[in-house]
């Protein structure tokens, strides 16, 4: 089957520019999770929506990220007034229910100019 | 703090040598996954642990949760270059029912042929 799809791949942007990230779960699965990931790091926790809700966005670094569930499938993330700071993978995972393992797409290689 | 640690940071073997990577967490463990990512791509899951002193193997790979459940290793017997990549530990972090991952810094397995 289908596994986890982000879009774009890639994104090149100026600094100040609005982005989004889209990222269409494996179908069924409840839990949505986004992480950032920089060079040599491990993922870094952003927001986790159990259905349409965000169950924990406490990993958002500032108030220029925002992300949306509304139908509990697709899940776009939002970036205002990009910085350079805000480079990097942006991998978005699934899961069947809470204690499961996370399925990740291939991310969003994200690069602000 | 919720950061889980991981050592070695880098690891670099011989083909045919065993490796092993250690997660420890300062506080007790609900559960602990395992995840490898290859150079260039996403985390692809490898085993849950859930039980005190639990081990679990899958052919080269021995996983075990810590009889306090602070910790964890990974052992890799007899390396393969396609044993290549980051391997990171992932711990859940439940409130309220819900659950985030929380990922470790993670080990870069080198494996010279």
């Amino acid at each position: 089957g289908a596994g986890v799809s982000q879009t774009p791949s890639n994104k090149v942007t100026e600094k100040g520019k609005y982005v989004e990230l889209r990222c269409d779960p494996i179908s069924g699965h409840t839990a949505l999770y986004w992480y950032r990931q920089s060079l040599g790091q491990g993922p870094e926790f952003l927001i986790y929506f159990q259905g349409t809700g965000a169950a924990d966005d406490s990993g958002l670094p500032n108030d220029r990220f925002f992300a949306v569930r509304p139908e509990g499938s697709v899940s776009t993330l939002k970036i205002q007034r990009t910085e350079r700071g805000d480079s990097a993978v942006y991998l978005c995972a699934s899961s069947s229910q809470g204690n499961s393992p996370l399925h990740f797409g291939n991310g969003t290689r994200l690069t602000v100019t | 703090g919720q950061q889980v640690m991981q050592i070695p940071q880098y690891q670099h073997v011989q083909e045919g040598e065993d490796f092993t990577t250690y997660c420890n967490s300062s506080t007790t463990l609900s559960n602990i996954q395992w995840y490898k990512q290859r150079p260039g791509g996403h985390p692809v899951f490898l085993i849950q642990l859930v039980k005190s002193g639990e081990v679990k193997k899958q052919k080269r790979l021995t996983f075990q949760f810590g009889e306090a459940k602070k910790n964890s290793s990974l052992h890799i017997t007899a390396t393969q270059t396609t044993d290549v990549g980051t391997y990171f530990c992932a711990r859940s972090s439940t409130t309220s029912g819900t659950y985030k991952y929380i990922f470790g810094t993670g080990t870069r397995l080198k494996v010279l042929a």
